[in-house]
């Protein structure tokens, strides 16, 4: 079945560091990705996503690329703010049809001032 | 009001209680879901729910029922629930018809079990 691997966190930058969140996927089709964010007390927001190969998805700074070849859709972002703190999620769907998301465990992300 | 409401945000109950989380979505979207988040585990689909009817019941033990008695709303009613049953449950919406498009969640229901 389909899954998502993404990095152990928790992991703690300075403010104004360059941030990578690992994600890897498995699925069977040719799915579509993204990456969700959850602030404290809140639900899961949608940052970003990709529905093809060599997509890229951009929102709020951040951005991942979508590469079949290595089944990867990493989180990049050049310079983190305090407000970035909070968890995030890699997910897939499997397209038309089958809306159900699969996620990962999810990273926390603490940036300190 | 927008968006996906969940209510109760938090909930405690005894494990030979019977309670009921509502989800409500204002969207005009065709599918719903909910899924248990529960700590240092990926979050699990439970039940979707398409047009109003069941399409997804991931192996999810008979003392969680879902009920969907029309687009815009999702109950899921609990009895003689366990204490791992304790997790944050969200409830989720979409178009339904394109795998693509965007789930948009509630903020859940804190529930725990004693």
């Amino acid at each position: 079945g389909d899954s998502v691997t993404q990095m152990e966190g928790p992991v703690t930058l300075s403010e104004e560091a360059f941030l990578t969140i690992n994600c890897t996927y498995t699925a069977t089709g040719y799915p579509s990705l993204f990456w969700y964010v959850q602030y404290p007390g809140e639900g899961l927001q949608l940052l970003l996503k990709a529905t093809k190969a060599d997509d890229k998805g951009s929102n709020k700074g951040f951005e991942a690329t979508y590469r079949k070849e290595t089944t990867s859709f990493h989180l990049e972002k050049g310079s983190v703010q305090v407000s970035d703190s909070a968890v995030y999620f890699c997910a897939l769907s499997e397209g038309f049809g089958n809306e159900k998301l699969t996620f990962g465990t999810g990273t926390r992300l603490t940036i300190i001032p | 009001e927008t968006g996906v409401t969940q209510t109760p945000r938090h909930l405690v109950m005894g494990m030979t209680n019977k309670k009921s989380l509502k989800c409500e979505q204002h969207l005009g979207h065709n599918a719903m879901y909910w899924y248990k988040q529960s700590a240092k585990k990926p979050l699990e689909l439970m039940f979707v729910y398409n047009f109003k009817e069941q399409t997804e019941n991931n192996s999810v033990p008979s003392r969680f029922s879902p009920e969907c008695p029309n687009s815009s709303h999702l109950f899921l009613h609990l009895h003689t629930l366990q204490p791992e049953d304790s997790a944050l449950y969200l409830c989720a919406s979409s178009q339904g018809d394109r795998g693509d498009t965007e789930a948009f969640f509630g903020q859940g229901t804190r529930l725990t079990v004693v």
